[in-house]
């Protein structure tokens, strides 16, 4: 099965900058999905890119917050913009193969 | 709108326990059932699955039931691992074409030697 990586693995941020998340996976794949898994709570998904077009975004997340980019099939990037103590999560990239996601180690942010 | 409830964690076994985990949820449709595990220091990785009633999804001696009468996916294993520590996360997915898993708030599993 393909591989996939996700750096940074962690990072500490000070409020009001951003940081993008670059997620990298070993084989052509068409659907890739962001999540974000909050303190002790589920994951979410926040968007799912797809290559040449526009990220679709859930209900409660928003481009201007959460930048994506899909330049081709084997990357993408999660930018997390003007960053609050809120948004000290774990974000989390998947992409769908034969039906199964596949997600990285996860980006871990804490935000001062 | 779709939602999974897990079992309130963090459990506590000795080796060779049996294991239950809840998980219940409540969907639309006929959603495929999942269970992921997440050891530490590493991604999710997908335990095993349902994708109707009545099946029986299993890996690595863990088992869990589709029951759509009580609507739950129950997992459980008969003799546990210290290796077994890890977090496991309970999901679905409504099956629309959209590969979208709606997930459980997580259990934290420690098994002591």
């Amino acid at each position: 099965s393909a591989v996939i990586s996700q750096k940074p693995s962690r990072d500490i941020c000070q409020r009001g900058t951003s940081l993008t998340i670059q997620c990298q996976v070993d084989s052509q794949v068409t659907m890739m999905f962001w999540y974000r898994q909050q303190p002790g709570q589920s994951l979410t998904l926040i968007a799912t890119a797809n290559q040449g077009s526009e990220a679709t975004y859930e209900s409660g997340f928003v481009i201007d917050k959460f930048p994506i980019s899909r330049p081709n099939l084997t990357f993408s990037t999660l930018t997390v913009s003007n960053m609050s103590p809120e948004d000290s999560s774990i974000y989390l990239c998947s992409f769908l193969s034969t039906g199964e996601l596949f997600f990285g180690e996860g980006s871990r942010l804490t935000v001062l | 709108g779709d939602s999974v409830t897990q079992m309130e964690g963090p459990v506590t076994l000795s080796e060779e326990a049996f294991l239950t985990i809840n998980c219940t949820y409540t969907a639309t449709g006929y959603p495929s059932l999942f269970w992921y595990v997440q050891y530490p220091g590493e991604g999710l990785q997908l335990l095993l699955k349902a994708t109707k009633a009545d099946d029986k999804g299993s890996n690595k001696g863990f088992e869990a039931t589709y029951r759509k009468e009580t609507t739950s996916f129950h997992l459980e294993k008969g003799s546990v691992q210290v290796s077994d520590s890890a977090v496991y996360f309970c999901a679905l997915n409504r099956n629309q074409g959209a590969q979208k898993l709606v997930f459980g708030q997580g259990t934290r599993l420690t098994i002591n030697p």
